[in-house]
């Protein structure tokens, strides 16, 4: 199992332009989350999906987009880059059973905004 | 609003317990405590969790306080590979599924 993988691993992109980060699991897992990081900082929540056509909004959604029409595919769309989205993106997946709810993540995206 | 608080920094010499302690005062009935790792700017990799009782597992141990206001994990004998920086999570349960709040963590260095 090659775990969650991210594309691209580094990006530059100038104000306003737009781009998808992509992530894809072969777990098979139902719950799929994007995260970003700013430097010295924790992980913060951006939106998250239970399956297949089914998304929710997280702690920080605004200048964000997602979708989710397959189990394993589950990309992000920055519309309008701006400065403020400097910051390494995270994609995590999960398999919910009982109080179990260990996430993966993968390697990362790391995308600075001129 | 933080969720946890965890000390910015820690040293431990290689060999020793390391010993992380976490603040989650606020936490909630039904709100799990994790606990990942992050090595450099990897992405983090999961260690433990628990609810109310302490657990162990191969890589660490979880001692949760009776009155789960805090807990503290364990890494009984500290290489120089668990050199990273360790995030207190608190797992909320969310409109479909859960939501995980990162702190700020705790960089742990490793000394030989």
């Amino acid at each position: 199992n090659a775990g969650v993988t991210q594309t691209p691993k580094f990006r530059i992109l100038k104000i306003g332009q737009s781009m998808t980060l992509q992530c894809t699991q072969d777990m098979n897992h139902n719950y799929m989350y994007w995260y970003r990081q700013d430097p010295g900082m924790g992980l913060k929540l951006i939106y998250y999906s239970v399956g297949a056509g089914i998304t929710d909004k997280g702690e920080v959604p605004n200048g964000y987009n997602v979708s989710r029409s397959t189990t394993e595919d589950f990309p992000l769309r920055l519309e309008l880059a701006a400065p403020s989205q400097t910051s390494v993106y995270f994609c995590a997946s999960s398999y919910q059973a009982g109080g179990t709810d260990t996430q993966y993540f993968g390697p990362g995206t790391r995308l600075t905004v001129l | 609003d933080a969720k946890t608080t965890q000390p910015p920094s820690m040293d431990c010499a290689e060999g020793r317990a390391a010993n992380l302690p976490c603040n989650h005062s606020t936490i909630s009935g039904n709100e799990y405590v994790y606990w990942y790792r992050q090595i450099h700017s990897q992405g983090p990799q999961y260690i433990i969790h628990g609810l109310k009782n302490n657990e162990t597992n191969e890589m660490a141990s979880l001692i949760i306080t009776e009155d789960r206001k805090s807990s503290t994990l364990i890494l009984p004998h500290a290489t120089l590979r668990d050199t990273a920086v360790y995030y207190c999570i608190v797992r909320v349960p969310f409109k479909r599924g859960n939501q995980f709040y990162f702190g700020t963590g705790t960089s742990l260095t490793v000394i030989p």
